[in-house]
Order: C-alpha cells, then sequence, then structure tokens
C-alpha cells in the first residue's frame, strides 16, 4: 500500500514569501503530525491533526500553522519566510488508536529559504 | 525537552550484533518506549516500542529493565543498511503522537 506523501521534494522560496506543503497520509489514518528537521536543533514537533481538529501543538511561532481536510489529507502552511525556516519538514501518520506501529513517515519536503 | 540519553554514536562490525542502549530514568508509568531510525536524507523509520515486557519483531528486539529507567535495542546480525541515527522516545499513550527526538545514536556498521 502506499506510504506517506509528501509533495514537494524541494522548494526554494526568498525571505518574506509564505509557503504550503502538503502531506498525505496512508489510506485509513486519521492522524497527520509534521515535525522540522534541522541540523542545529535536530527533529522537533511542530503540530498534530485528527479529524480535521489540531490536537496538540509544539514551541513554534504563529507564523506555522496546519490544517487537515476531511480526507486526512494535510497542509502546513509557513508565512513571512526566515532563513532559519530552511529544514527539513517531515509528515507522519499512524492509525491513531493503533498501539502496534507507531508512526510513519513520508521523505519530507526539504525547503531552502534564500 | 528530550527525556533520553543515547550516546552519540557507536560502532559495529557487520554480522555482529548491534547493542543501542538508552537511558529514560524519568519515565513514568504509562509511558512507552518507541525506537526509530532515519537514514540520511530520508524521514524516520518505526522500529519496534514496548511498555516492560521485551518484545521482539522481524527487524530488531527491545529490552527494557525491570525498573524501566533504560532499555537496548538489539539488531541481530547488523548490515551497512543498518548505518543511522537511532532515536529512543518515551511518550505518554495519550500524548504519543507528539514524540520528543533527542540527538539519537549514529550507528556505524563497518564491513
Amino acid at each position: 500500500k502506499a506510504g506517506v506523501t509528501q509533495t514537494p521534494r524541494y522548494l526554494i522560496k526568498t525571505r518574506g514569501q509564505q509557503v504550503t506543503l502538503s502531506c498525505s497520509p496512508i489510506s485509513g489514518h486519521r492522524s497527520v503530525s509534521w515535525y522540522q528537521q534541522t541540523p542545529g536543533q535536530g527533529l522537533q514537533f511542530l503540530f498534530e491533526y485528527f479529524s480535521e481538529t489540531q490536537r496538540n501543538k509544539g514551541n513554534f511561532p504563529g507564523r506555522f500553522s496546519g490544517r487537515q481536510f476531511s480526507n486526512s489529507r494535510s497542509e502546513m502552511n509557513v508565512s513571512t519566510l526566515e532563513l532559519g525556516d530552511s529544514a527539513l519538514y517531515l509528515c507522519a501518520s499512524s492509525l491513531a488508536q493503533n498501539r502496534n506501529y507507531g508512526y510513519t513517515f513520508g521523505s519530507g519536503t526539504r525547503l531552502t529559504v534564500v | 525537552d528530550a527525556k533520553t540519553t543515547q550516546p552519540p554514536s557507536m560502532d559495529c562490525a557487520e554480522g555482529r550484533a548491534a547493542n543501542l542502549p538508552c537511558n529514560h530514568s524519568t519515565i513514568s508509568g504509562n509511558e512507552y518506549v518507541y525506537w526509530y531510525r532515519q537514514i540520511h536524507s530520508q524521514g524516520p523509520q518505526y522500529i519496534i516500542h514496548g511498555l516492560k515486557n521485551n518484545e521482539t519483531n522481524e527487524m530488531a528486539s527491545l529490552i527494557i529493565t525491570e525498573d524501566r529507567k533504560s532499555s537496548t535495542l538489539i539488531l541481530p546480525h547488523a548490515t551497512l543498511r543498518d548505518t543511522a541515527v537511532y532515536y529512543c522516545i518515551v511518550s505518554n499513550w495519550n500524548n504519543f503522537n507528539k514524540f520528543y527526538f533527542g540527538s539519537g545514536t549514529k550507528l556505524n556498521v563497518k564491513p
């Protein structure tokens, strides 16, 4: 079965612009989480959605936002991009109530802000 | 706010068992121990998880001490493809979707 799909794979944006990243979870998975990975800070939790509702949020500024659609697909948006937002953005999905498999991660979107 | 401590790197000879330790001395009774690994530039891959009993699957074994303050991930026959960063995570089931990844252990499998 298809895994977690993130688009685009690579993106270059200019400071001050905004960007939208997309994540399609595994079919049947209703929980989607987003993470940011940078060399300096490692993997950091951004937020998690379940049934179109944000359930958990990490310590990121309000420029980072997300949403989930009725088909469980999710998007995250970063407004007013800063150089420090350059990172690998990872999406992960799970059955939420399934204790046996944990999370399945996508391959990520590599965002470069110039 | 990672709650785990792992050595930054380890070496292992190909074909030998790789034993990756993790300390989680502040783990609470309802927190699980999860292991993930990340091969360069890919998304993390789930390996195994457990609460208090030892667990085994097709990828690895997880040994959790009786007091649950530490655990060991065992890759029984390491291959070059097992070279990766291995993350040990503890998380409350109610909050399991919010993982705190620490720095992990870079496992180098050498021929």
